[in-house]
């Protein structure tokens, strides 16, 4: 158990609907990251907060959003669903990073979105 | 920039024989290297990282990671295979060089591991 949490497991919705992703990262840990996970596209890093604020973003959509809450647990927004959007997207959190310093990224276990 | 090749989508080995997992970097700075493991249904759970210092790494349930500078590699390796280490395996390398904390991850390599 690598201590982040991520509701809920499995999601299952249409087109053109909204969701939400929750993760609550392992204790003391100030950065979230959110990524994508399909079969033909890998592993995709979305985007990165730390401490309430976005710190890095990478393939994410214009449909798709998150932030981070003063208690640290993360929101992925998704919206205008797509059949394509359907994957595993994962909550990974580390520890803080300044100076270089490398930090571990701690996975949750993921939520299986399916879009019909 | 940096990347992470990994070059076999798949390994087959027998229980009991040695396995390396292979992964390649390109980094502009220092790397720093990352082995994750996936089980079926389940999010990717370190194993271990190279960051500096001796270039055999030993990580979680037994495995272990060489790095090879002039090589520019990073082999997972573990000298006894069980069936349950079938998975999929994940490198990943981030740059010191680079503006970005984020490490960018290969496609991965599905292990099995046969009776």
């Amino acid at each position: 158990d690598s201590g982040v949490t991520q509701t809920p497991k499995h999601l299952i919705t249409a087109t053109g609907q909204r969701v939400t992703l929750r993760c609550s990262p392992r204790s003391g840990d100030l950065s979230v990251y959110w990524y994508q996970q399909s079969l033909d596209q890998g592993l995709q890093f979305l985007i990165q907060y730390y401490n309430g604020e976005e710190r890095a973003k990478g393939n994410i959509l214009e449909r798709f959003s998150a932030q981070q809450f003063p208690d640290l647990h993360s929101e992925l927004n998704l919206s205008s669903l797509e059949l394509g959007d359907s994957a595993l997207y994962f909550c990974a959190s580390s520890s803080l990073l300044v100076g270089g310093r490398v930090d571990t990224q701690y996975f949750g276990p993921g939520t299986r979105l399916t879009v019909l | 920039a940096q990347s992470v090749a990994q070059p076999e989508d798949q390994v087959n080995v027998a229980e009991g024989n040695p396995l390396t997992v292979k992964c390649t970097y390109s980094v502009s700075g220092n790397p720093y290297l990352f082995w994750y493991v996936q089980y079926p249904n389940r999010g990717l759970q370190f194993l271990l990282k190279y960051i500096t210092g001796d270039n055999l790494v030993k990580g979680s349930y037994g495995f272990e990671a060489e790095f090879n500078k002039s090589q520019t590699s990073f082999h997972l390796k573990k000298p006894s295979a069980l069936v349950s280490d079938s998975a999929l395996y994940f490198c990943a390398v981030r740059d010191d060089g680079g503006g970005s904390y984020i490490p960018t991850f290969g496609r991965g390599t599905s292990l099995i591991v046969h009776p």
